[in-house]
């Protein structure tokens, strides 16, 4: 199985900051990597997938890219409303997985 | 976009069983392969079992392969999951969610707590 390790862990930053959070896989996925934005006691939601598209609706803000085994989500002015927990996830054939998560909170 | 609506959890003993559904509305699950994800109280994202379009091939995550049972019923538009011989470490939030293109999960449902305690 394809294992997916996010860094960092948790993250301290201000609104306004720029903020990048790096998602490595374990073996070559293309770009079949995705992002999920998950709010305190909320379901996950989809960012951002095949690495870089963003989904319709979501801030310009939020932008992803990489290709192989690496990859990144980048907020380029954090807001207020961006405090929260992001995932890393990719799909292979039977299995897909998660990356542990990032926590963004407020410096 | 289209609405998931997540049921059926609660509070078990070890060993017992559940059953989860999961309502789609506004598109046709039965054009979709669906999964349920969970997530242990401030615990990350798993993966946990999926079912393809016509319900002839489904996977399970090692944790919960042969306990737990994914189906589909298409006239109802409805995800289910079978959960027997429930452990103390199934608790979590259940998600349910479509695939898109074989790659991301979108939209998702707002989860369903299964807490298993005596």
């Amino acid at each position: 199985d394809i294992q997916m390790t996010q860094s960092p862990s948790s993250l301290s930053a201000s609104v306004g900051d720029r903020v990048t959070i790096t998602c490595r896989a374990s073996q070559r996925i293309n770009t079949f990597l995705n992002w999920y934005q998950q709010k305190a006691g909320k379901a996950p939601a989809l960012l951002i997938y095949d690495a870089s598209t963003l989904k319709s609706g979501v801030p310009s803000r939020f932008s992803g890219s990489g290709s192989g085994t690496e990859f990144t989500l980048t907020i380029s002015s954090l807001q207020r409303e961006d405090f929260a927990t992001y995932y890393c996830q990719q799909y292979n054939t039977y299995s897909p997985a998660f990356g542990q998560g990032t926590k963004v909170e407020i410096k | 976009e289209g609405q998931l609506v997540e049921s059926g959890g609660g509070l078990v003993q070890p060993g017992e069983s559940l059953r989860l559904s999961c309502a789609v509305s506004g598109f046709n699950m039965s054009n979709y392969w669906m999964h349920w994800v969970r997530q242990a109280p401030g615990k990350g994202l798993v993966w946990v079992s999926r079912i393809n379009i016509p319900g002839t091939n489904v996977a399970y995550a090692d944790s919960v392969r042969g306990r737990f049972t994914i189906s589909r019923d298409t006239a109802k538009n409805t995800l289910y999951l079978q959960m027997n011989s429930l452990r103390s470490d199934d608790t979590a939030v259940y998600y349910c969610t479509r695939e898109m293109f074989l790659n991301w999960f979108d939209p998702w449902g707002q989860g369903t707590l299964v807490t298993v305690s005596s």
